[in-house]
């Protein structure tokens, strides 16, 4: 069955470094990846998506991820950190098993320090 | 534009009260349906998905139940509450099939503590 693991409950970063955000997937077939952020007390939004084109994919906010199937991972990465990036973050997998059901990983808190 | 609406958005319940959250959604048609939930230090628990009318899957086996009487409307209920319910109920929709499939469009959540 497909999964996805996040590595890593809690990221603190400098404002102006990288931000690297880890998921790893569990899937016998190339799976639709995607990464969500949540803000404080608010839902959650799209941040970019995997859907077995390119491999790397650019999304909102400067944020970009790597398909990596040699390594089952697809991690998140900004050059740069924005203080406005601090959210807790989620990789989500959806299931071959069931096309309409999404599986989220556990999340990774991003905070940014001044 | 496609717009999902879910309330109440704050609720505190006493232990054993029921439960009727309720989500909508606007500017689509025959949209996948979901309740996830995410408690305090975790992440997004799935607890039911719909693909369609009276359609549901559940996810978790515990107290509460979903209902889709409407193509757009999922209402996530409890009988009788427990103390662990708490937490934070997001709906979400995506359209049914295709490569835009799997992109969930998320509410703004209902807060639920129980007493």
């Amino acid at each position: 069955a497909q999964s996805v693991t996040q590595l890593g409950s809690h990221v603190s970063v400098s404002e102006g470094a990288l931000v690297l955000l880890r998921c790893n997937y569990s899937s016998s077939v190339p799976p639709y990846l995607f990464w969500y952020v949540q803000y404080p007390n608010q839902g959650l939004q799209l941040l970019l998506k995997y859907t077995s084109a390119a491999t790397l994919v650019k999304g909102i906010n400067g944020f970009e991820a790597e398909f990596k199937k040699s390594e089952t991972s697809f991690h998140l990465t900004k050059p740069s950190a924005h203080m406005s990036d601090a959210a807790e973050y989620f990789c989500a997998v959806i299931m071959y098993s069931s096309a309409s059901k999404i599986i989220f990983g556990s999340g990774t808190r991003l905070s940014i320090r001044p | 534009s496609q717009t999902i609406h879910q309330w109440p958005a704050t609720l505190v319940q006493p232990v054993g009260s029921p439960l009727s959250l309720e989500c909508t959604v606007e500017g689509t048609s025959n949209p996948n349906l979901y309740w996830y939930r995410q408690a305090a230090g975790r992440g997004l628990q799935l607890l039911f998905y719909s693909v369609g009318i009276g359609q549901i899957s559940s996810e978790v086996p515990q107290n509460l139940s979903a209902s889709r009487p409407q193509d757009r409307q999922f209402i996530l209920s409890s009988k009788k509450l427990l103390l662990s319910d708490s937490g934070f109920y997001l709906c979400a929709w995506s359209i049914s099939q295709g490569l835009g499939a799997g992109e969930l469009f998320f509410g703004e959540g209902s807060r639920l503590t129980v007493l």
